[in-house]
């Protein structure tokens, strides 16, 4: 599975949008990106996977540059519940586990 | 809410015994994994089951173990505890179709004292 690089934190205020980047340059041309995020210490939380094209669901947008070695997920209005740690997974499609790295902090602020 | 259930939440147990973990996965789902999450090494894979028999297994110590029964639900049974088993355990499951997106339980937190 590829590595990803994602910085280790980050600040936004409530109600902005929150770019959150990922780097993943080794990618394969079958392995998706998928987001998951953890809020203190839940079960991580799927959020949402790309393979090439962006995507976009009720929870966020993901956006994947055209030589997809990196991906920026997007939360467009930020809530203060939206901090977590952030981890970008990048995973074949026949490769069941996940590997997480360590992610992104998201610190929400009023 | 995710689907995935996990028994007990909590778990204190002293250094030596033997403990079991549950996860009842979501409805149809057939693969179940678990991972561990202490506070050195993160979120690590332990191991998968699909349908009842082992699929893959990650960074898990023998005297750990995990099985599936035929009603899909998983046990992790940690033996031989020491201090360094204290850590998060998560169940997840996922659907028997690509991409295979997976689902979290809320977790045990076992702490070994």
């Amino acid at each position: 599975d590829a590595k990803t690089t994602q910085p280790t934190s980050m600040d936004c205020a409530e109600g902005r949008a929150a770019n959150l980047p990922c780097n993943h340059s080794t990618i394969s041309g079958n392995e998706y990106v998928y987001w998951y995020r953890q809020i203190h210490s839940q079960g991580p939380q799927y959020i949402i996977h790309g393979l090439k094209n962006n995507e976009t669901n009720e929870m966020a947008s993901l956006i994947i540059t055209e030589d997809r070695k990196s991906s920026t997920l997007i939360l467009p209005h930020a809530t203060l519940r939206d901090t977590a740690v952030y981890y970008c997974i990048v995973r074949g499609r026949n490769t069941d586990k996940l590997i997480f790295g360590t992610g992104t902090r998201l610190q929400v602020f009023p | 809410d995710s689907g995935v259930t996990q028994t007990p939440k909590h778990l204190i147990t002293a250094t030596g015994q033997r403990v079991t973990l549950r996860c009842s996965p979501r409805s149809g789902d057939l693969s179940v994994y678990w991972y561990q999450q202490s506070l050195d090494q993160g979120l690590q894979f332990l191991i998968q089951y699909y349908n009842g028999e082992e699929r893959a297994k990650g960074n898990i110590l023998e005297r750990f173990s995990a099985q599936q029964f035929p009603d899909l639900h998983s046990e992790l049974n940690l033996s031989s505890l020491e201090l360094g088993d204290s850590a998060l355990y998560f169940c997840a499951s996922s659907a028997d179709t690509p991409p295979y997106e997976q689902y979290f339980g809320p977790g045990t937190r076992l702490t070994v004292t």
